[in-house]
Protein backbone atom coordinates (compact mmCIF):
# COMPACT_ATOMS: atom_id res chain seq x y z
CA UNK A 1 0.00 0.00 0.00
CA UNK A 2 0.93 3.57 -0.54
CA UNK A 3 2.23 5.75 2.23
CA UNK A 4 3.99 9.32 2.84
CA UNK A 5 6.23 9.43 5.87
CA UNK A 6 7.30 13.05 6.75
CA UNK A 7 9.01 12.11 10.19
CA UNK A 8 9.63 15.41 11.52
CA UNK A 9 5.91 16.97 12.78
CA UNK A 10 7.77 20.46 13.84
CA UNK A 11 10.89 22.08 12.82
CA UNK A 12 12.20 25.45 14.19
CA UNK A 13 14.82 27.15 12.70
CA UNK A 14 16.35 30.62 12.73
CA UNK A 15 16.07 33.01 9.69
CA UNK A 16 18.76 32.89 7.69
CA UNK A 17 19.35 29.46 8.32
CA UNK A 18 19.41 26.07 6.00
CA UNK A 19 16.31 24.04 5.99
CA UNK A 20 15.95 20.13 5.33
CA UNK A 21 12.39 18.77 5.53
CA UNK A 22 11.70 14.82 5.75
CA UNK A 23 10.26 12.50 3.08
CA UNK A 24 9.74 9.04 2.60
CA UNK A 25 7.44 7.36 0.89
CA UNK A 26 5.86 3.54 -0.08
CA UNK A 27 5.09 3.00 -3.58
CA UNK A 28 4.80 0.27 -6.06
CA UNK A 29 6.13 1.58 -8.57
CA UNK A 30 7.93 4.94 -8.87
CA UNK A 31 5.44 7.44 -8.25
CA UNK A 32 4.90 11.01 -9.12
CA UNK A 33 6.03 13.28 -6.08
CA UNK A 34 4.97 16.62 -4.73
CA UNK A 35 5.76 19.45 -1.83
CA UNK A 36 2.99 21.45 -1.10
CA UNK A 37 2.80 24.44 0.98
CA UNK A 38 0.02 25.50 3.43
CA UNK A 39 -0.47 28.61 4.74
CA UNK A 40 -3.10 28.85 7.72
CA UNK A 41 -6.42 28.28 6.95
CA UNK A 42 -5.31 28.15 3.15
CA UNK A 43 -5.59 25.61 0.29
CA UNK A 44 -2.41 24.67 -1.18
CA UNK A 45 0.39 25.90 -3.20
CA UNK A 46 2.63 23.59 -5.08
CA UNK A 47 5.98 23.93 -4.27
CA UNK A 48 7.88 21.50 -6.73
CA UNK A 49 6.98 18.03 -8.71
CA UNK A 50 9.13 14.84 -10.00
CA UNK A 51 7.70 13.42 -12.34
CA UNK A 52 11.05 12.02 -14.16
CA UNK A 53 14.10 13.06 -15.88
CA UNK A 54 17.11 15.35 -13.56
CA UNK A 55 16.42 13.58 -9.58
CA UNK A 56 17.02 17.36 -8.44
CA UNK A 57 14.02 19.05 -8.99
CA UNK A 58 14.17 23.05 -8.65
CA UNK A 59 10.51 24.50 -7.09
CA UNK A 60 9.33 27.83 -6.47
CA UNK A 61 10.78 30.43 -3.66
CA UNK A 62 14.25 29.10 -3.51
CA UNK A 63 13.09 25.78 -2.57
CA UNK A 64 14.81 22.04 -4.19
CA UNK A 65 14.04 18.49 -3.44
CA UNK A 66 16.48 15.53 -4.14
CA UNK A 67 14.41 12.17 -5.21
CA UNK A 68 16.85 9.36 -4.18
CA UNK A 69 14.96 6.18 -5.53
CA UNK A 70 17.59 3.86 -3.73
CA UNK A 71 15.85 5.63 -0.30
CA UNK A 72 12.32 6.20 -1.31
CA UNK A 73 12.82 9.49 -0.05
CA UNK A 74 12.29 12.81 -1.93
CA UNK A 75 13.71 15.56 0.94
CA UNK A 76 13.36 19.24 0.87
CA UNK A 77 15.55 21.84 0.77
CA UNK A 78 16.53 25.71 0.82
CA UNK A 79 19.49 27.43 1.75
CA UNK A 80 18.20 30.44 3.63
CA UNK A 81 15.15 30.20 5.25
CA UNK A 82 13.44 33.58 5.63
CA UNK A 83 10.54 34.39 7.84
CA UNK A 84 7.56 33.80 5.28
CA UNK A 85 8.46 30.43 4.75
CA UNK A 86 7.27 29.72 7.95
CA UNK A 87 4.01 27.39 7.27
CA UNK A 88 2.78 23.36 6.73
CA UNK A 89 4.73 21.31 4.58
CA UNK A 90 3.11 18.82 3.22
CA UNK A 91 4.58 15.84 1.07
CA UNK A 92 2.62 14.22 -1.45
CA UNK A 93 3.29 10.97 -4.05
CA UNK A 94 0.83 10.07 -6.35
CA UNK A 95 0.24 7.33 -9.79
CA UNK A 96 1.52 8.08 -13.05
CA UNK A 97 -0.80 8.35 -16.27
CA UNK A 98 -4.74 8.26 -15.84
CA UNK A 99 -5.06 8.27 -12.12
CA UNK A 100 -2.68 11.59 -12.10
CA UNK A 101 -4.83 13.34 -9.22
CA UNK A 102 -4.97 10.86 -6.88
CA UNK A 103 -2.54 12.01 -4.21
CA UNK A 104 -1.75 10.39 -0.62
CA UNK A 105 -0.17 13.04 1.50
CA UNK A 106 2.21 12.97 4.54
CA UNK A 107 0.98 14.30 7.55
CA UNK A 108 3.14 17.55 7.38
CA UNK A 109 5.37 19.16 9.08
CA UNK A 110 5.11 22.65 10.60
CA UNK A 111 7.57 25.32 10.06
CA UNK A 112 8.87 27.65 12.82
CA UNK A 113 10.93 30.68 12.01
CA UNK A 114 13.06 32.60 14.00
CA UNK A 115 13.60 36.19 13.72
CA UNK B 1 -1.60 30.39 -14.37
CA UNK B 2 -4.63 27.66 -14.09
CA UNK B 3 -7.39 28.71 -11.03
CA UNK B 4 -9.20 26.79 -9.32
CA UNK B 5 -11.88 28.41 -7.61
CA UNK B 6 -13.35 27.49 -4.14
CA UNK B 7 -16.70 28.32 -2.70
CA UNK B 8 -17.52 29.27 -0.13
CA UNK B 9 -14.18 29.38 1.96
CA UNK B 10 -15.98 29.26 5.09
CA UNK B 11 -19.56 27.99 6.64
CA UNK B 12 -21.46 27.61 9.73
CA UNK B 13 -24.38 25.42 9.53
CA UNK B 14 -26.30 23.56 12.01
CA UNK B 15 -27.25 19.83 12.66
CA UNK B 16 -28.88 18.25 10.24
CA UNK B 17 -28.56 20.88 7.58
CA UNK B 18 -26.97 20.20 3.96
CA UNK B 19 -23.87 21.79 2.72
CA UNK B 20 -22.61 22.25 -0.38
CA UNK B 21 -19.26 23.35 -1.78
CA UNK B 22 -18.60 24.49 -5.11
CA UNK B 23 -14.67 23.37 -7.13
CA UNK B 24 -14.52 25.48 -10.37
CA UNK B 25 -11.89 25.27 -12.68
CA UNK B 26 -11.70 28.66 -13.92
CA UNK B 27 -9.68 28.80 -17.76
CA UNK B 28 -9.60 24.74 -18.12
CA UNK B 29 -11.52 22.08 -18.67
CA UNK B 30 -11.33 19.34 -15.92
CA UNK B 31 -12.37 16.33 -16.61
CA UNK B 32 -11.87 14.61 -13.21
CA UNK B 33 -11.41 16.45 -9.53
CA UNK B 34 -10.56 15.65 -6.05
CA UNK B 35 -12.03 16.41 -2.81
CA UNK B 36 -9.77 16.19 0.14
CA UNK B 37 -11.35 16.15 3.82
CA UNK B 38 -8.28 17.67 6.17
CA UNK B 39 -9.13 17.29 10.28
CA UNK B 40 -7.28 20.11 12.19
CA UNK B 41 -3.14 19.50 12.47
CA UNK B 42 -4.02 16.59 10.23
CA UNK B 43 -2.81 15.42 6.65
CA UNK B 44 -5.11 15.75 4.05
CA UNK B 45 -7.31 12.41 3.43
CA UNK B 46 -8.33 11.78 -0.18
CA UNK B 47 -12.52 11.08 -0.20
CA UNK B 48 -13.44 10.94 -3.89
CA UNK B 49 -12.55 10.95 -7.17
CA UNK B 50 -15.31 13.34 -9.29
CA UNK B 51 -15.42 12.28 -12.99
CA UNK B 52 -17.44 14.82 -15.18
CA UNK B 53 -20.54 12.72 -16.86
CA UNK B 54 -20.17 9.69 -14.72
CA UNK B 55 -20.91 8.39 -10.96
CA UNK B 56 -18.03 9.72 -8.51
CA UNK B 57 -15.08 6.91 -7.56
CA UNK B 58 -15.12 7.01 -3.33
CA UNK B 59 -12.37 6.01 -1.27
CA UNK B 60 -12.62 3.25 1.24
CA UNK B 61 -14.28 4.61 4.34
CA UNK B 62 -16.06 7.47 2.76
CA UNK B 63 -20.06 7.10 3.37
CA UNK B 64 -20.96 8.07 -0.48
CA UNK B 65 -24.42 8.82 0.93
CA UNK B 66 -23.36 11.70 3.57
CA UNK B 67 -20.95 13.03 0.68
CA UNK B 68 -22.78 13.58 -2.64
CA UNK B 69 -20.88 14.50 -5.28
CA UNK B 70 -21.61 15.99 -8.38
CA UNK B 71 -19.49 16.60 -11.52
CA UNK B 72 -22.11 18.00 -14.20
CA UNK B 73 -19.75 20.17 -16.40
CA UNK B 74 -16.55 20.05 -16.95
CA UNK B 75 -15.19 22.75 -14.86
CA UNK B 76 -17.57 22.04 -11.81
CA UNK B 77 -17.56 19.83 -8.98
CA UNK B 78 -19.78 20.30 -6.24
CA UNK B 79 -19.18 18.12 -2.81
CA UNK B 80 -22.60 18.23 -0.79
CA UNK B 81 -22.07 16.89 2.90
CA UNK B 82 -26.33 15.82 3.98
CA UNK B 83 -27.48 16.30 7.24
CA UNK B 84 -24.41 17.27 8.77
CA UNK B 85 -23.24 16.41 11.55
CA UNK B 86 -20.04 17.89 14.38
CA UNK B 87 -17.96 15.45 13.48
CA UNK B 88 -18.37 16.66 9.78
CA UNK B 89 -16.34 19.97 10.44
CA UNK B 90 -13.32 19.66 8.65
CA UNK B 91 -11.39 21.67 5.88
CA UNK B 92 -12.50 20.19 2.49
CA UNK B 93 -10.48 21.04 -0.65
CA UNK B 94 -10.89 20.35 -4.11
CA UNK B 95 -8.45 19.94 -7.17
CA UNK B 96 -8.31 19.93 -10.18
CA UNK B 97 -6.93 17.78 -13.28
CA UNK B 98 -5.50 19.39 -16.36
CA UNK B 99 -4.93 16.91 -19.00
CA UNK B 100 -1.51 17.29 -21.55
CA UNK B 101 0.59 18.22 -20.18
CA UNK B 102 -0.30 16.95 -16.85
CA UNK B 103 -0.75 19.45 -13.63
CA UNK B 104 -2.92 19.08 -10.74
CA UNK B 105 -4.39 22.53 -9.40
CA UNK B 106 -5.87 22.93 -6.02
CA UNK B 107 -8.73 25.44 -4.38
CA UNK B 108 -7.88 27.21 -1.51
CA UNK B 109 -10.39 24.82 1.30
CA UNK B 110 -13.70 25.18 2.84
CA UNK B 111 -13.75 25.62 6.31
CA UNK B 112 -17.07 23.75 7.64
CA UNK B 113 -18.64 24.10 11.06
CA UNK B 114 -21.40 22.24 11.62
CA UNK B 115 -23.40 23.37 15.42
Amino acid sequence: AQSVTQPDIHITVSEGASLELRCNYSYGATPYLFWYVQSPGQGLQLLLKYFSGDTLVQGIKGFEAEFKRSQSSFNLRKPSVHWSDAAEYFCAVGARGSTLGRLYFGRGTQLTVWP
Amino acid sequence: GAVVSQHPSRVICKSGTSVKIECRSLDFQATTMFWYRQFPKQSLMLMATSNEGSKATYEQGVEKDKFLINHASLTLSTLTVTSAHPEDSSFYICSARQDGPEKLFFGSGTQLSVL
